[in-house]
């Protein structure tokens, strides 16, 4: 079936220490997300990329980068983590630009920062 | 500005009974398109469906409902006789045409108790 793969499901990570989530598409999407969720609140886009072009939001912190050496696959990398960065991060895709199709979304990766 | 408000946080019912989530938009675009996604406990988001604005018709789809009606800016969804499967958090979310961005609102958590 094609998906949204995203590992590890289950992250742990210590304070500063840099760490890289991965996603992967077999859905052959042109466009890749990175979604930010904490407890109990909505989804908050990181940044997403349309093939090669990558968008970044305004607020997105620089502590988090992206990489997208493919179409299957992009990462997500955090370079210095605190302890506000504890989250689940979700991987979506859609098809095309213009906001018009729905987005898929992997099962997510929770991060925890000791 | 964009933006969604699920005015109901929380909502329990027993199972069997009719429950029906709020989704209230705004948007200054003339185009734009409106989502659900249902996340269940694992943490996956779900698309459940997407609605252009220029598409009024109802939709029901099963057990499932959406009513969109431009005049309130309101997008609700129904459920039939719930079942405890249908336990989950549901999001209502909008985008507009060309902003390749997904709007949520805060979500509202479905309780079905047998």
């Amino acid at each position: 079936d094609a998906m949204v793969i995203q590992n590890p499901r289950y992250q742990v990570t210590q304070f500063g220490k840099p760490v890289t989530l991965s996603c992967s598409q077999t859905l052959n999407h042109n466009v890749m997300y990175w979604y930010q969720q904490k407890s109990s609140q909505a989804p908050k886009l990181l940044f997403h990329y349309y093939d090669k072009d990558f968008n970044n939001e305004a607020d997105t912190p620089d502590n988090f980068q992206s990489r997208r050496p493919n179409t299957s696959f992009c990462f997500l990398d955090i370079r210095s983590p605190g302890l506000g960065d504890a989250a689940m991060y979700l991987c979506a895709t859609s098809r095309g630009r213009g906001g018009v199709g729905e987005q898929y979304f992997g099962p997510g990766t929770r991060l925890t920062v000791t | 500005a964009q933006k969604v408000t699920q005015a109901q946080t929380e909502i329990s019912v027993v199972e069997k009974e009719d429950v029906t989530l709020d989704c209230v938009y705004e948007t200054r675009d003339t185009t734009y398109y409106l989502f659900w996604y249902k996340q269940p406990p694992s943490g996956e988001l779900v698309f459940l469906i997407r609605r252009n604005s220029f598409d009024e018709q109802n939709e029901i789809s099963g057990r499932y409902s959406w009513n969109f009606q431009k005049s309130t800016s309101s997008f609700n969804f129904t459920i039939t006789a719930s079942q405890v499967v249908d336990s989950a958090v549901y999001f209502c979310a909008l985008s507009e045409l060309g902003a390749q961005k997904l709007v949520f609102g805060q979500g509202t958590r479905l309780t079905i108790n047998p």
